[in-house]
């Protein structure tokens, strides 16, 4: 079965500065990934996903993330965070809906 | 209403207790999910409902009892639980089970605190 590595569980950053938050997943075959974020007292909203081809995703709020099947990595990044990026943020591995595997979490907070 | 809706958003009880939890999705989607988040660990994927039907139980104590009469409303029955139960239930829908857009749509969470 697949799993799920955050490789942070806390991130301070200042605003405007860039960002990123590591994932690493393992498993023995092609999976999908998905990057999902939790503002404080809400559910999870999908940022961005990967499903196939180019291994640069690029999600909302201005997030990308890379795939990179070599090093099982799918770190997200941001080039300059806003306070409003503060939040939760899970990296997630599926290979179908029933098996949908969630990192512990990361963290941002984002100080002026 | 729109999304995913989630009720009671917070509940208090004691361990002797009965109480429901309520989802309801306005997405039309045919597939409904109970995940539990506590503090510092991963969510935990209780129940799967596809079409109506359970298609997952994820070793989840029997005290939790899942119900899914329609394709647009998820419950949770909880019956004599425990303090380590406390935490955030929440509960998301899809269109379809495999493969296809991969989104998870989620409530905002119920958040129980077992005394």
């Amino acid at each position: 079965a697949q799993s799920v590595t955050q490789l942070d569980s806390q991130v301070p950053v200042f605003e405007e500065a860039p960002v990123e938050l590591r994932c690493n997943y393992s498993s023995s075959v092609s999976v999908y990934l998905f990057w999902y974020v939790q503002y404080p007292n809400q559910g999870l909203q999908l940022l961005l996903k990967y499903l196939s081809g180019s291994t640069l995703v690029k999600g909302i709020n201005g997030f990308e993330a890379e795939f990179n099947k070599s090093q099982t990595s799918f770190h997200l990044r941001k080039p300059s965070v806003h306070i409003s990026d503060t939040a939760e943020y899970f990296c997630a591995v599926s290979r179908a809906f029933n098996d949908m595997r969630f990192g512990a979490g990361t963290r941002l907070t984002v100080k002026p | 209403e729109t999304g995913v809706t989630q009720t009671p958003r917070h509940l208090v009880m004691g361990m002797t207790n009965k109480k429901s939890l309520k989802c309801e999705q306005h997405l039309g989607h045919n597939a409904m999910y109970w995940y539990k988040q506590s503090a510092k660990k991963p969510l935990e994927l209780m129940f799967v409902y596809s079409l109506e039907e359970r298609v997952e139980n994820n070793s989840v104590p029997s005290r939790f009892s899942p119900e899914c009469p329609n394709s647009s409303h998820l419950f949770l029955h909880l019956h004599t639980l425990q303090p380590e139960d406390s935490a955030l239930y929440l509960c998301a829908s899809s269109q379809g089970l495999a493969g296809g857009t991969g989104e998870l749509f989620f409530g905002e969470g119920s958040r129980l605190t077992v005394l």
